[in-house]
């Protein structure tokens, strides 16, 4: 069974730069979720995608945005960067979304953004 | 809204000797509750979780949880730690219900020392 894998794992951008992490979901999951967890802080909700549609959204502004495809993989796309976006960003999967599953979130290893 | 606080930033403790990490919820509503735990550059993994039922949730590793409504309390226990314990844990909740859109708390790092 091949767990959630996330790329690139190490990521360095300038301020007002736009970028792009990709993450692929645990064979037999259809559900994809986005945390976005900064240095010492626990993670938080960005949001969740569900057959190709945004399922939910935590409060994060517009430039924050994602894609999920028809084979369950997912996207996570933020412009115009700001210092504070600096963090790791994690991935989860998940099936079905919501409600009471035997498939909990499984989580990726993250994608480590810094912005300079 | 709902809020997790995780009453301790960091808890050191020798090795096999037992431990408890504290965390406190608000909700106006039924809840469900999860330990997740982060070892150093890694994902989270799920601990254990409170759905319903027992009060008593055992996970892996040998770690227990205790879901107290009356203090909105979900602290977590374990015996006996070991050093390969060391790392960071997570209470969350879902406001949703389910496993989706967990709020979690700021973390507690586990140090166990030998």
């Amino acid at each position: 069974e091949t767990g959630v894998t996330q790329s690139p794992t190490h990521l360095i951008k300038t301020r007002g730069q736009q970028v792009t992490l990709r993450c692929s979901s645990q064979s037999g999951h259809n559900t994809v979720s986005w945390y976005q967890q900064a240095l010492g802080q626990g993670p938080q909700f960005i949001f969740q995608y569900y057959r190709e549609e945004e399922n939910g959204r935590g409060n994060f502004p517009p430039r924050f945005s994602g894609l999920q495809f028809p084979n369950y993989s997912s996207e996570l796309n933020v412009n115009a960067l700001e210092l504070d976006d600096s963090a790791l960003y994690l991935c989860a999967s998940s099936s079905p979304p919501g409600g009471l599953s035997n498939s909990p979130l499984h989580f990726g290893n993250g994608t480590r953004l810094t912005v300079t | 809204a709902q809020s997790v606080t995780q009453l301790d930033s960091q808890v050191p403790v020798f090795e096999e000797a037992p431990v408890e990490l504290r965390c406190n919820y608000s909700s106006s509503v039924s809840v469900y509750l999860f330990w997740y735990v982060q070892y150093p550059n890694q994902g989270l993994q799920l601990l254990l979780k409170y759905l319903s039922g027992s009060t008593l949730v055992k996970g892996i590793n040998g770690f227990e949880a205790e879901f107290n409504k009356s203090q909105t309390s979900f602290h977590l226990r374990k015996p006996s730690v070991h050093i390969s314990d060391t790392a960071e844990y997570f209470c969350a909740v879902s406001p949703s219900g389910g496993y989706n859109k967990l709020i979690f708390g700021a973390g507690t790092r586990l140090a166990v020392h030998p």
